[in-house]
Parts: C-alpha cells; structure tokens; sequence
C-alpha cells in the first residue's frame, strides 16, 4: 500500500441498507478525515479523529459514524443509507505540516 | 454566505494564456491557506501553499491578502494539462481540530489547443 486506499471504489445501494467505506492509510499519519464533495458544495466535512482512540463531528456528521480503532484504519458507516448520501466520499489524512492527502474516493448511489 | 468562495467559472483559454483565480474567505482567524487541483473524477491534490509575502513554484504565482481575506493564483503559459478544478483551501483552528480545512467549491479551468 502507498498512501490512502479507500473501498469499495463505487457502489449503489438500497435505501435502508447500512453501508460501511473503507479507508486505510500506510503514512503514519495522525489526523484522518472523512469528506463528501457534492456539485456546488465543495468538499464538506463529515467527521475527523486528530489520533487513534478519538473522532470529532465535521461540517455534515447526521447519518454517519465512524472508529479509529488503530493508527492506519478509519471506517465511515451509513447505519440506514438515504438517496440524499448520494455522493463521492473522500478519506484524506494529515502529516505534521497539515498538508492534507487524499484517497482516491468512493462513488456511492443510494436508491 | 459561505466561508470560502470562489468564482465557479468555466475558464475557457487558449494554450500560453495567463489567467488568475480569486477566492475570498469569511473568517478572518484563518491561519494557513492553499490551492489543490482536482481532475476530473479524481481526488484533490496539494498545488501549492500561499504566504504572506507571496510565492511562486513554476508557471504558478500564488498571493495572500489578509486586509481583504483574499487569495489568487496566477497560472502562466497555460499547458493543456493544466485543465483541471482549482480549490482554494483555508485553514483555522476549529474547537476540535487544529487542523481542519475549509475547501471552496472550485474553479473549472480548460485549457484549449
């Protein structure tokens, strides 16, 4: 692995459903995030954790949760998918600089 | 109002050209600034930091003014695979996380031959 990984790369699914992205990162990095980039929205926060063993609430934290069991891994589950979770989500984690590296997405289509 | 705004084009130019990017911000705490590129259906990536004093890394000049909370970005002799979305990215210290950004929603550049 270099970098971010994130699965599944894209997925549609039922409404109801709960669905759970995976994100894992091979850098050692602290900070880990969770984006959703909607057209004309920009990228918006969902949920964050500074390390392993926290999480904090971002920008649009209804519908979702998350874990940060260890350093590398940080999941984010729709407990009961809704159409309007239709979107692209990024996974990006932080070094020490604050620079910002990102995944290279997963396509989600809630029907 | 949203925190970071930017003019969401299309920027339509020719291959040489010179265009600038301007993004205004809301907060006026902001600490740390950028602009990433994002290609289509890709994930954002970092272009370049800005600074106070203004810098430049290529073909791109990028400039800060804190007294009216903008940011630019000049591309010059625009290439082809210069077509891409530009954000600009501000950065300040949240409640939770010293490290959470602020993304525009992007400005859309095509470079044509």
């Amino acid at each position: 692995i270099a970098g971010i990984t994130q699965a599944p790369t894209s997925q549609i699914l039922a409404a109801g459903r709960r669905m759970t992205l995976r994100c894992t990162q091979d850098m050692r990095h602290n900070a880990m995030y969770w984006y959703r980039q909607d057209l004309g929205l920009g990228l918006r926060l969902i949920h964050y954790s500074n390390t392993a063993g926290t999480t904090g609430k971002g920008e649009v934290p209804d519908g979702y949760s998350v874990s940060r069991a260890n350093t590398d891994d940080f999941p984010l589950t729709l407990a009961s998918a809704v159409p309007s979770q239709t979107s692209v989500y990024f996974c990006a984690s932080s070094d020490s600089a604050g620079t910002q590296y990102f995944g290279p997405g997963t396509r989600l289509t809630v029907l | 109002r949203k925190e970071v705004e930017q003019d969401p084009g299309p920027f339509n130019v020719p291959e040489g050209a010179t265009v600038a990017f301007n993004c205004t911000y809301s907060n006026s705490a902001s600490q740390s600034f950028f602009w990433y590129r994002q290609d289509c259906r890709k994930e954002p990536k970092l272009l370049m930091s800005v600074y106070s004093s203004g810098n430049e890394d290529g073909r791109f000049t990028a400039q800060l003014n804190r007294a009216s909370q903008y940011i630019s970005l000049l591309i010059r002799d625009s290439k082809l695979s210069d077509s891409a979305t530009y954000l600009c990215v501000v950065r300040y210290r949240h409640s939770g996380s010293a490290r959470q950004l602020t993304f525009g929603s992007g400005t859309q550049l095509t470079v044509l031959p």
